[in-house]
C-alpha cells in the first residue's frame, strides 16, 4: 500500500520569495510525480509532473527535484506572487492505475 | 470539450436519504476515477473504471455506496442511506488509457460535488 507523506502541512512566504514543499513515498513500480494545485471550490488541477530518467524538470518558476534513492521529491517555486496562494498536493502511483495524494500544504504568499 | 464536468456541484441531505452524483470526463479519456476529499486532507481513491468496467474498489466504499459507468461514458455514484461521516468532497477524474507518456497518464479532475449530510 503506498503512503506520500508531505510537509509542511501550511506555509507563508512572501512575496518574490521561494515556496518549498517536499513529499516522500514509499514503494513503487511506475515512476511518475506529479504535483496539483488546488483553489478553493476548485477541484485539483495538474501543475507539474516527473518522470524519474532526470533528477529536476523545470517549468517556468516551477521546479520538481526528485531524489529516487532517498524516495523523495520536492516543489520549489521560484519568486512567489500572491497567485500562487493555494493547495497543493504531490502525488505518487500505486500500481499502473491509480495516484495516492499526500496530505497538501496550504500555501500562502504575503504581498 | 470543457474539461470534465460534475453535478450537482453542492447537495445537502437529511440523514439517511440516498443521493447521487454525476460526472462526465473527457470524451476521448477511457479511465475514469472517482476520490473523496474531506477538509484539509488530500483526495482518497475511491473507485475507477476503464469504459465501462469497474476494476478496483477501495475498502473506503462500502456496501452503502455504488458506482456505474453505463456505456463507458459519463459515471455515477450513488450513496445510500447517507450519514454524517459521508459529507465530503467528492471528486471525479478522467485520464487517457496508458502510462506512455506523461500528457496521457495525468488526470484532469472536475470541479467536485460538496456533500453536507445534515
Amino acid at each position: 500500500q503506498q503512503q506520500v507523506k508531505q510537509s509542511p502541512q501550511s506555509l507563508i512566504v512572501q512575496k518574490g520569495g521561494i515556496s518549498i514543499i517536499n513529499c516522500a513515498y514509499e514503494n513503487t513500480a511506475f515512476d511518475y510525480f506529479p504535483w496539483y494545485q488546488q483553489f478553493p471550490g476548485k477541484g485539483p488541477a495538474l501543475l507539474i509532473a516527473i518522470r524519474p530518467d532526470v533528477s529536476e524538470k523545470k517549468e517556468g518558476r516551477f521546479t520538481i527535484s526528485f531524489n529516487k534513492s532517498a524516495k523523495q521529491f520536492s516543489l520549489h517555486i521560484m519568486d512567489s506572487q500572491p497567485g500562487d496562494s493555494a493547495t497543493y498536493f504531490c502525488a505518487a502511483p500505486q500500481g499502473a492505475q491509480k495516484l495516492v495524494f499526500g496530505q497538501g500544504t496550504r500555501l500562502t504568499i504575503n504581498p | 470539450d470543457t474539461g470534465v464536468s460534475q453535478n450537482p456541484r453542492h447537495k445537502i441531505t437529511k440523514r439517511g436519504q440516498n443521493v447521487t452524483f454525476r460526472c462526465d470526463p473527457i470524451s476521448e479519456h477511457n479511465r475514469l476515477y472517482w476520490y473523496r476529499q474531506t477538509l484539509g486532507q488530500g483526495p482518497e481513491f475511491l473507485t475507477y473504471f476503464q469504459n465501462e468496467a469497474q476494476l478496483e474498489k477501495s475498502r473506503l466504499l462500502s456496501d452503502r455506496f455504488s458506482a456505474e459507468r453505463p456505456k463507458g461514458s459519463f459515471s455515477t455514484l450513488e450513496i445510500q442511506r447517507t450519514e454524517q461521516g459521508d459529507s465530503a468532497m467528492y471528486l471525479c477524474a478522467s485520464s487517457l488509457l496508458g502510462v506512455g507518456s506523461l500528457r496521457n497518464y495525468g488526470y484532469t479532475f472536475g470541479s467536485g460535488t460538496r456533500l453536507t449530510v445534515v
